[in-house]
């Protein structure tokens, strides 16, 4: 099957640090890249995400890059608060499905 | 605007008996995607409902089945339970067959003793 990796798979970082999520995949052909937040006992909340013929997208504190030659993209979490601490999971769409494949998951920890 | 509903919130059953999860998707969605999702891992892919044909399916045994309605629910079937059938099934939903933008429901905890 399709190969998605997430590293790493435990992040601690302080309040006010930067945060950064990557994902690899390995189907050259995906052309949608999504990151989902979970918070513990809920459901996966997409928090941002990319398409294939474009680079970089930022909402806020949060930014998705794209590097479709290296076949990654990352999250990037700015300003981190407390309540950024959760599951942060790539889902990408790829090729041949039209549904989409996720990662095991970055738990993020952020420390007040 | 009503979200992605599944029932139950939870339940709990013996090995080798069978269950039946629920998804109502969002309003204005008609693509039901199905997702077991074990204990800190990511979600797994089951199957994908859509225009009431079981559209793309996941590497799952034949014991998990499922149906389309054609008011766009969908039910989870699994036969025979095995332990390991224990897991957070998420049931996701989306318009006209995209994979863009997926709304996922609260899922159903599924507890096999």
């Amino acid at each position: 099957g399709e190969n998605v990796e997430q590293h790493p798979s435990t992040l601690s970082v302080q309040e006010g640090d930067s945060a950064v999520i990557k994902c690899t995949y390995s189907d050259s052909a995906s052309n949608y890249f999504p990151w989902y937040k979970q918070e513990l006992g809920k459901r996966p909340q997409l928090i941002i995400d990319i398409r294939s013929n474009v680079g970089e997208k930022k909402d806020q504190r949060i930014a998705v890059t794209l590097n479709k030659t290296a076949k990654h993209f990352s999250l990037h979490i700015t300003e981190t608060q407390p309540e950024d601490s959760a599951v942060y999971f790539c889902a990408p769409r790829l090729s041949g499905y039209s549904t989409l494949t996720f990662g095991k998951g970055t738990m993020l920890l952020v420390s007040p | 605007d009503a979200g992605v509903t599944q029932s139950p919130t939870h339940l709990i059953k013996t090995r080798g008996q069978q269950v039946t999860l629920r998804c109502s998707p969002k309003s204005g969605h008609d693509t039901v995607s199905w997702y077991q999702q074990a204990l800190g891992q990511g979600p797994q892919f089951i199957f994908q409902y859509y225009e009431e044909e079981e559209r793309q399916r996941g590497n799952f045994p034949d014991r998990f089945s499922g149906h389309q309605f054609p008011n766009y629910s969908s039910e989870l079937n699994v036969n025979a339970l095995l332990l390991g059938d224990s897991a957070l099934y998420l049931c996701a939903s989306t318009p006209s067959g995209r994979a863009y933008g997926y709304t996922f429901g609260s899922g159903t905890r599924l507890t096999v003793v």
